[in-house]
């Protein structure tokens, strides 16, 4: 069965600290990986995905993720956030007909 | 591109009433769509999937009965919550995918926000 654990439920960083928002998955073949970013009252945004090839996956609004496979992880990384970074964040595994997402990490941003 | 629109935002509405929610894909066609709901402060959780012209798969514990899904066509899904109770208030999502390769992304809505008094 797939799954994935997201250890942080909330996080608060200084706007212009780097961020990084970890995700432990487990799938019984080659995942299909996803960072999606949910802001209040809204549906999910796609942030990036990895599906195969390079393991450091860019994505949008100067979002990253790596990929590594000994660890089961897929961490997503941003080296300065913005204050309109706040927002939950989604990591899912799976594919077309099944996905599971996380719990979610709730990220607070400070001046 | 790879819009999702759903519809409406946030209802209110009586104990008993049936609601229906639209979901349409908007710049692509979507063969599959998704049916979430998001309990607060949880993960989404997946009711059932549909295809377009074929009957919805329900998750174990969804009532088919009770959240009736049509896929009448590529673009438009929609999830009739029938008689709804307090119970069912909550934050529904629907998700679309693009093609039918298994390692397409589900695009999102925007969510519909289920208040019944």
């Amino acid at each position: 069965a797939q799954s994935v654990t997201q250890p942080d439920i909330h996080i608060t960083v200084s706007e212009g600290a780097s961020l990084e928002l970890r995700c432990n998955y487990s799938y019984g073949a080659t995942p299909y990986l996803f960072w999606y970013v949910q802001s209040p009252g809204q549906g999910l945004q796609l942030l990036l995905k990895y599906f195969s090839g390079d393991t450091l996956v860019q994505g949008i609004k100067g979002f990253e993720a790596e990929f590594k496979r000994s660890q089961s992880s897929f961490n997503l990384r941003k080296p300065s956030v913005h204050w309109s970074d706040a927002a939950e964040y989604f990591c899912a595994v799976g594919g077309y007909q099944k996905v599971t997402f996380g719990t979610g990490t709730k990220l607070q941003v400070i001046p | 591109g790879a819009v999702v629109s759903q519809h409406p935002s946030r209802v209110i509405c009586k104990s008993g009433t049936s609601v229906k929610i639209e979901c349409r894909s908007l710049d692509f066609q979507a063969t599959t769509m998704f049916w979430y709901r998001q309990f607060p402060k949880q993960s989404l959780m997946l009711m059932a999937t549909s295809n377009e012209g074929s009957k919805a798969t329900y998750e174990q514990g969804v009532e088919k009965d009770k959240f009736l899904i049509n896929h009448a066509s590529l673009t438009l899904s929609t999830l009739t919550v029938t008689s709804a109770h307090p119970e069912d208030s909550s934050f529904y999502i629907c998700s679309a995918a693009q093609g039918t390769s298994s390692n397409q992304p589900q695009h999102f809505g925007d969510g519909t926000r289920l208040s019944i008094l």
